[in-house]
C-alpha cells in the first residue's frame, strides 16, 4: 500500500516558536495533500489543502498565516506552525491523495 | 447537526465476535466512502474504501453502503485483540475541488477481549 511519512513525531517547544513538519509520500506522486488536526478523543478535523506548486486552501477557522502550508515537491508538503501557543498542542497528520486517502503517522506537537 | 455522525462507543466484545459499525451522514453529495482504523497515537489506515452504494468484502471486513437511508457499515468477522483500535467513517464528495476533502465521523473505540 502507499506509504506516507511524518517528521518530527513528537515535537515539544516553548510558546512563540515555529515548528516545521514534513510530510512525504514515499512511493507515489501527490499532486494533493491534506493536513488535519485531532484533539484528544476527539475526530480529525481538516485544515487546509496542500496543492503542489499553487497556494494551499485553509478551511474556514484557520488562519493562513499562522499555519503556513508549503507544497514544494510532489512528494512533500511542510507544515509550519508559526509562534505556537499552548493552545496550538494537538495530533497533527497529513494524508496524501491516491486510490484512496493515505494518512501518515502523524506528529504530536506539544507547546510548553 | 454534524455531516456525518458516528457513535463513539465504546464497544466492547469477546474475541470470536462479529462487530458491526455504522455511520450515518446528511450530505447526499458524498460519493466516496471510506473506513479507516486508528490505534492510539498513530494515523488512520486506510481499511476499506467503497464508491456509490454497494458491499465490498476484503477478508475480515465487510463494508456496505446504502445511499438511500445515507448508512454505511462496516463488519468485522471472526473479531481478534489486534482488532482493538478506533475506527473512523469517513466520506468526500466526488469531483471538482471537493474531491479527496473527507469528512470524519467522530469514531468508535473497539476493543476486543480474549
Amino acid at each position: 500500500g502507499a506509504v506516507v511519512s511524518q517528521h518530527p513525531s513528537w515535537v515539544i517547544c516553548k510558546s512563540g516558536t515555529s515548528v516545521k513538519i514534513e510530510c512525504r509520500s514515499l512511493d507515489f506522486q501527490a499532486t494533493t495533500m491534506f493536513w488535519y488536526r485531532q484533539f484528544p478523543k476527539q475526530s480529525l478535523m481538516l485544515m487546509a489543502t496542500s496543492n503542489e506548486g499553487s497556494k494551499a486552501t485553509y478551511e474556514q477557522g484557520v488562519e493562513k498565516d499562522k499555519f503556513l502550508i508549503n507544497h514544494a515537491s510532489l512528494t512533500l508538503s511542510t507544515l509550519t506552525v508559526t509562534s505556537a501557543h499552548p493552545e496550538d498542542s494537538s495530533f497533527y497528520i497529513c494524508s496524501a491523495r491516491g486510490q484512496g486517502q493515505f494518512f501518515g503517522p502523524g506528529t504530536r506537537l506539544t507547546v510548553l | 447537526q454534524k455531516e456525518v455522525e458516528q457513535d463513539p462507543g465504546p464497544l466492547s466484545v469477546p474475541e470470536g465476535a462479529i462487530v458491526s459499525l455504522n455511520c450515518t451522514y446528511s450530505n447526499s453529495a458524498f460519493q466516496y466512502f471510506m473506513w479507516y482504523r486508528q490505534y492510539s497515537r498513530k494515523g488512520p489506515e486506510l481499511l476499506m474504501y467503497t464508491y456509490s452504494s454497494g458491499n465490498k468484502e476484503d477478508g475480515r471486513f465487510t463494508a456496505q453502503v446504502d445511499k438511500s437511508s445515507k448508512y454505511i457499515s462496516l463488519f468485522i468477522r471472526d473479531s481478534q485483540p489486534s482488532d482493538s483500535a478506533t475506527y473512523l467513517c469517513a466520506m468526500s464528495v466526488a469531483g471538482g475541488t471537493s474531491y479527496g476533502k473527507l469528512t470524519f465521523g467522530q469514531g468508535t473505540i473497539l476493543t476486543v477481549h480474549p
